[in-house]
């Protein structure tokens, strides 16, 4: 397998503009994960999904920000309208179990830096 | 809110010597608990892992140490080696979650 795969890597768009990034997780993995990474606050996760359904959004920053995942190899997160602020690496990962004691193992793909000008 | 801290956003380290990477949380729910490793361009990877039962788990040159009632644990790495030089996130698992720290970066000078 790839592993977890991400686009686009680098993403340059205007204040207000719509920006959706994409992520594909590992084949047969039941968890997905949003991460925004940035220097005050590290790994924030922002949702995270079990078997396509979300299940925990209460680090979606705003209502400008929405997750979807029509299917278990395909998950988005769009920003509509995005700000300045909005500017980070964007982390997709995906684990077959997030559980102590089990293999409990996220894997991550590349990111998405993000610039909002 | 925080619930788990890196308080130490940088460290440096000569080559050889031990690097100890700290990490405070506040949530006594947690019960496991990972440290991921992170170069440039790259997504973090996992490094090694404790459960809340044990308070000592090793994998070759780092050892991750657990202080349950402190709510502390600690990542060291003996040798440290240049290639060491990345970022460190801490993280730790509550039901489903897995939650991260803002981070340390380690710099092995040669």
């Amino acid at each position: 397998d790839a592993g977890v795969i991400q686009s686009p890597r680098h993403e340059v768009t205007e204040m207000g503009q719509e920006v959706t990034l994409r992520c594909k997780p590992i084949s047969g993995h039941d968890y997905l994960f949003w991460y925004r990474q940035t220097m005050m606050r590290g790994l924030e996760l922002l949702i995270y999904f079990n078997n396509n359904v979300p299940i925990d959004d209460s680090g979606m920053p705003e209502d400008r920000f929405s997750a979807k995942m029509p299917n278990a190899s395909f998950s988005t997160l769009k920003i509509q309208p995005s700000e300045p602020r909005d500017s980070a690496v964007y982390f997709c990962a995906s684990s077959l179990v997030i559980r102590a004691g089990i293999d409990t193992e996220a894997f991550f793909g590349q990111g998405t830096r993000l610039t909002v000008v | 809110d925080q619930q788990v801290k890196q308080n130490s956003p940088s460290l440096s380290v000569q080559e050889g010597r031990i690097s100890i990477l700290n990490c405070d949380y506040t949530n006594s729910m947690f019960d496991y608990f990972l440290w991921y490793k992170k170069y440039p361009a790259e997504g973090p990877t996992f490094l090694i892992s404790i459960s809340s039962i044990k308070d000592k788990n090793e994998d070759g040159r780092f050892t991750v140490f657990l202080n349950k009632s402190a709510k502390h644990l600690s990542l060291h790495i003996v040798p440290s080696q240049p290639g060491d030089s990345a970022v460190y996130f801490c993280a730790a698992v509550y039901g489903n979650k897995l939650v991260f720290g803002a981070g340390t970066i380690l710099r092995v000078k040669s």
